[in-house]
């Protein structure tokens, strides 16, 4: 079985500072993990994703995502938070492609001007 | 490209009435995924279907739940009868085969009274 855990039910950060949002997942095999954000009353909207490569993964929206195997992690990151990146983001873990996605809980991002 | 479709947006209805919601996924994509989100949570997998085939619904509750995907493109969710724990939004995504991230419809928010 495969499970992703976010422990920060909230994450506060000041505009022009940089965000961390933090992911750790359990999976059997490889990984292939993902980024979704969730703006009020929309779809989740993908962000980015791990298969394999480079352990920096780069996004839209200027984010990015460090896989790291030893500590079995994949957080969320931004070197400038906008006001507007206010949302709920879920990380989501799969061990083969086609087979569907396991998120997590999600995390409130709130950016403060 | 127009992306996965839902409707209808929003649908309340009593406990032990029906419903059902409609997805047309995005043209092309052979896999298509019906997950439930719960308040404060992240979606769970229903059901994904590869074309008109059903190749996952270990989580779709059969009791109540049924899904049908007839010619492999848009698909139906039912719930006959609703109980008030099906309150939640249900979100549709679909994927080309064998490719990892999948896009979400907006989702229909259900709430039974």
């Amino acid at each position: 079985a495969q499970s992703v855990a976010q422990p920060e039910d909230q994450v506060n950060v000041a505009e022009g500072n940089p965000l961390t949002v933090k992911c750790t997942y359990s999976v059997s095999g490889n990984p292939y993990l993902f980024w979704y954000v969730q703006y009020p009353n929309r779809g989740l909207q993908f962000l980015l994703k791990y298969i394999t490569g480079d352990n920096l993964v780069k996004g839209s929206y200027g984010f990015e995502a460090e896989f790291n195997k030893s500590q079995t992690s994949f957080h969320l990151k931004k070197p400038s938070a906008l006001v507007s990146d206010s949302a709920l983001y879920f990380c989501a873990v799969t061990r083969n492609s086609g087979y569907a996605l396991n998120f997590g809980k999600g995390t409130s991002l709130l950016v403060t001007p | 490209e127009a992306g996965v479709v839902q409707s209808p947006r929003y649908k309340i209805i009593e406990k032990k009435q029906p419903v059902a919601f409609w997805c047309n996924p995005i043209s092309g994509h052979n896999t298509l995924y019906w997950y439930r989100q719960n308040l404060g949570q992240g979606p769970e997998l229903l059901i994904r279907y590869e074309n008109e085939e059903a190749v996952d619904d270990s989580q779709l509750p059969k009791d109540r739940f049924s899904a049908e995907r007839l010619k492999g493109v848009d698909s139906t969710l039912k719930i006959q009868p609703a109980e008030l724990g099906d309150s939640a939004v249900y979100l549709c995504a679909s994927s080309l085969q064998g490719v990892t991230e999948a896009f979400f419809g907006q989702g229909t928010r259900l709430t039974v009274v």
